[in-house]
């Protein structure tokens, strides 16, 4: 099976723009799930998805928004970059239902705000 | 913050060494996960440990849980050169897919 993929894979945004990154799960995953890491904060939950519903999200502005497709994948936004969103952004999928929750992580999107 | 934290931040060790890790979390659990990230990439999952159980092995890996203590410890034995990454323990206290990380343990394993 292929991975969990993300495009682009680095990004370099002016401060003020809006960026969209977009992440394909696992097939067969139908659970998202979005990560910021940054050195000072770590690794930091975003928001899930799960057909196509947003049910959790993690502490972050409204500035940080995402959606899922009836496919499963999704998008997250980020309107009004200030330069502490530079981080790398992780996707993460995972099989709902099984009783397995370890989370499939994608490379990132390396994300450059200046 | 819920972020857990992880002791020690770094470790150097030589290959063939075992290396142990350590992370406490601060809320109840259902379940404990370890990933490792290699330089700036995405994460992997190692193991899972699951609130009722108290130590699990994967090849190389042994993962220990204390809930009482609310801490766990990852021990990788045998350690080589490939293993030099960052250690994550994550903490799923409610719903499956938020997981909230420790701080993490940059690796090195010296050839």
């Amino acid at each position: 099976k292929a991975g969990v993929t993300q495009t682009p894979r680095y990004l370099i945004k002016t401060r003020g723009q809006q960026v969209t990154l977009s992440c394909s799960p696992i097939s067969g995953h139908r659970s998202v799930s979005w990560y910021q890491q940054t050195p000072g904060q770590g690794l930091q939950f975003l928001f899930e998805y799960f057909s196509e519903t947003q049910r959790n999200k993690g502490n972050f502005p409204g500035r940080f928004s995402g959606r899922q497709f009836s496919n499963s994948r999704s998008e997250m936004n980020v309107s009004t970059l200030e330069l502490g969103d530079s981080a790398l952004y992780l996707c993460a999928s995972s099989l709902v239902g099984t009783g397995l929750y370890e989370q499939y992580f994608g490379p990132g999107t390396r994300l450059t705000v200046t | 913050s819920q972020q857990g934290e992880e002791d020690p931040q770094a470790l150097s060790i030589q290959e063939g060494e075992n290396a142990t890790m350590n992370c406490s979390y601060k809320t109840s659990i259902n379940n404990l996960q370890w990933y490792r990230q290699n330089s700036g990439r995405g994460l992997v999952h190692l193991i899972l440990i699951r609130s009722n159980e108290r130590e699990k092995h994967s090849g190389r890996l042994r993962v220990t849980l204390d809930t009482s203590k609310k801490s766990s410890s990852l021990l990788i034995t045998a350690s080589r050169a490939a293993d030099t990454a960052s250690y994550f323990c994550a903490q799923d206290g409610g719903s499956a897919r938020q997981l909230t990380f420790g701080s993490g343990t940059q690796l090195t394993v010296l050839p």
